[in-house]
């Protein structure tokens, strides 16, 4: 079945460290991936996606992400995080043609000052 | 930016009441869907919904459950007797095509049934 899978579940780091968070996709043919973004008491907003093309892609709020087919992957990374990026990050896929994209279990992100 | 408006923010309802949330998704999107999250839990697909039918739905979205597009911007989730479980915030989602290709979420309705 198709999946997306984040294995870190809950992450603490300091201001200024650098960020990698996992995820594992599990989709035959074509995958588009994403990364969403939940601050505490707020909806769901897309930080990147990759469809094709470059494999590192570039997101918003100085995020990016690489897809790495030989290793089903789409981690999410940020090379120094700020206090304001405390969230839930979910990784999410789907095999195109608009059907519906499938969430991981997210992980929860907690920067202290 | 274009947004996805959801409405209400919060509802509470009683057990057993029937319960319609409200979304109005980008106006050029063609595709619609509805998820909802448990407290605490992952975001888990309901319906989407294209060319006004239901294009896949999930093992959760039983006869309880309907939506429709009346007049062409609202896109609605119909809960038709409301039960404890079904305490969740529900996200509403529109797809748009091409570069747009992607999901984007409204700010949810939170509902409380108690």
């Amino acid at each position: 079945a198709q999946s997306v899978s984040q294995h870190n579940h809950h992450v603490i780091l300091s201001e200024a460290a650098s960020l990698e968070l996992g995820c594992n996709y599990s989709y035959g043919g074509t995958v588009n991936l994403f990364w969403y973004v939940q601050y505490p008491g707020q909806h769901l907003q897309l930080l990147l996606k990759y469809f094709s093309g470059d494999p590192l892609v570039k997101g918003i709020k100085g995020f990016e992400a690489e897809f790495i087919k030989s290793k089903f992957s789409f981690n999410l990374r940020k090379p120094s995080v700020q206090w304001s990026d405390t969230a839930e990050y979910f990784c999410a896929g789907d095999s195109g043609g608009y059907q519906k994209v499938t969430f991981g279990t997210g992980t929860k992100l907690q920067v202290i000052p | 930016e274009p947004e996805v408006t959801q409405t209400p923010s919060h509802q509470v309802t009683q057990m057993g009441q029937e319960v319609i949330l409200r979304c109005v998704p980008i106006s050029n999107h063609l595709y619609f869907y509805w998820y909802r999250q448990i407290l605490g839990q992952k975001v888990e697909f309901l319906v989407s919904f294209y060319n006004n039918e239901i294009s896949e739905k999930s093992e959760i979205f039983d006869d309880q459950f309907s939506v429709e597009r009346p007049d062409g911007s609202n896109f609605t989730l119909k809960i038709r007797s409301t039960k404890l479980e079904d305490s969740a915030m529900y996200f509403c989602a529109s797809g748009g095509r091409g570069e747009d290709y992607g999901y984007t979420f409204g700010s949810g309705t939170r509902l409380t049934v108690v």
